[in-house]
């Protein structure tokens, strides 16, 4: 079926307003993750959901993002009060299940730029 | 090496030209190995995932060996064309740490004509 979606493509925000960034795994994967690339940087594990457990937000660089996972299947990742330092591009990913040699398969990103 | 490193950060080569880059990692631990190509404004493609030392992967004219030991793996471009110009990233995951993927910071390739 389809790949990973992620909305929107691009978003351009100002300092200390909130933004929602939007994730559709490929159908039938249990595993979601989200990642970040700064400028200049590797990409950056930020939170893991493996069906109904816990997620893993060992990644989450502050208290301002948050995550959350409906259902399932649609994630959604939330800055609050953006800061210039989170203007990065964000991947989310999807697994069929959680073992480590599984193929992750990426979306196309948000690039996410706080003026 | 405590962390991914990848070498080196960029290359330019010509049309037919055979490259390689290499990517080191904690051997300590070590549970897999990924390789990726993003290319601009696309998702991240998986290439490889490598669990065992000695591991030789192919797919076209990319491959990759790992050495888990020593804690290095190294993809291989026979024949580079055009479209394989993309950032190639590898990551590892360790035992103990879910499926985290710990990146480095990429091989940026151009090929030109």
């Amino acid at each position: 079926g389809a790949g990973v979606s992620q909305s929107p493509s691009n978003k351009v925000t100002e300092k200390g307003k909130d933004v929602e960034l939007r994730c559709d795994p490929i159908s039938g994967h249990t595993a979601l993750y989200w990642y970040r690339q700064s400028l200049g940087q590797g990409l950056e594990f930020l939170i893991y959901f493996q069906g109904n457990s816990a997620p893993d937000k060992s990644g989450l660089p502050s208290d301002r993002f948050s995550a959350e996972r409906t259902g399932g299947s649609v994630s959604t990742l939330t800055i609050q009060r953006t800061q210039q330092e989170d203007s990065a591009v964000y991947l989310c990913a999807s697994s069929l299940g959680s073992l480590s040699g599984e193929t992750q398969y990426f979306g196309p990103g948000t690039r996410l730029l706080v003026l | 090496i405590l962390n991914v490193e990848q070498s080196p950060q960029s290359l330019h080569v010509q049309e037919g030209d055979s490259t390689n880059f290499t990517c080191s990692f904690p051997s300590s631990n070590f549970y897999a190995l990924h390789w990726y190509r993003w290319e601009t404004a696309k998702s991240p493609e998986a290439l490889f995932v490598m669990t065992l030392n000695g591991d030789e992967k192919k797919k076209g004219r990319i491959s990759a060996t790992l050495n888990t030991k020593e804690g290095y793996s190294y993809l291989y471009i026979k024949g580079s064309q055009p479209e394989d110009s993309a950032t190639y990233l590898c990551a590892s995951i360790n035992t103990g740490t879910a499926s985290k993927l710990t990146f480095g910071t990429g091989t940026r390739l151009q090929v030109t004509l």
